[in-house]
């Protein structure tokens, strides 16, 4: 069935690189997507990418997309104590009408 | 323009006892979802309304429903509540449901005992 899989913490230092990988198995998903949630808040969408790209930049993020290995990526650079969240993956399901959410990776950022 | 405004934001339940969440989606947005997001099982979809349809259900049993009324503002209802129906309800909107850009509010934190 449908699944995304994420790994849960991730820990880096201010200032340094912070990359999250998600893996999916739903390849006819149209777009997949990054939400950031934040202590004690709602989900905040920060960016997607469309299935027949390979990668999209925003800024400090950096979205890449593996299609045939069904890997998906978010490179956030200069990573701030600002970051700290959990990040999820997320695909739409087969009908199109809901999102399939991974567990969420937990950004830990150091000064 | 105003964001998803769920409410309450905190309710203490026993078991046995039924609940009733409310969602006021962003002004002119069509598509109202909701999820239920746990520590072990994370976000998990409920259901997905659009002028007043559901058009989606997720795999949660018959307890957990749900209504969109015609501005758009939703509510969901659990009856004869578990403990494990102890879980933060995040609902989201958006213009019309046909995207994965979902608005989310705050939730509300559901705690039974």
């Amino acid at each position: 069935g449908e699944d995304v899989e994420q790994s849960l913490f991730l820990s880096v230092r201010e200032g340094d690189s912070s990359v999250i990988n998600c893996t999916y198995t739903d390849s006819s998903s149209t777009y997949l997507y990054w939400y950031k949630q934040e202590p004690g808040a709602g989900l905040q969408l920060l960016t997607y990418i469309f299935s027949n790209m390979d990668m999209k930049q925003d800024q400090r993020l950096t979205v890449l997309l593996n299609k045939k290995d069904k890997h998906l990526s978010l490179r956030i650079a200069d990573t701030q104590t600002g970051d700290s969240a959990i990040y999820f993956c997320a695909e739409n399901n087969q009908a199109g009408t809901a999102l399939i959410f991974g567990k969420g990776t937990t950004l830990s950022v150091s000064s | 323009k105003a964001g998803v405004t769920q409410t309450p934001r905190y309710l203490i339940k026993t078991r046995g006892q039924q609940v009733t969440l409310s969602c006021s989606p962003i002004s002119g947005h069509r598509s109202v979802s909701w999820y239920q997001q746990t520590p072990g099982q994370g976000l998990q979809f409920l259901f997905e309304y659009f002028s007043e349809t559901q058009r989606n259900k997720g795999n949660f049993p018959g307890r957990f429903s749900g209504r969109q009324f015609s501005n758009s503002r939703s509510e969901m209802n659990v009856s004869t509540l578990e403990l494990g129906d102890s879980a933060l309800y995040l609902c989201a909107s958006s213009p019309t449901g046909e995207t994965g850009e979902l608005f989310f509010g705050e939730g509300s934190r559901l705690t039974v005992l």
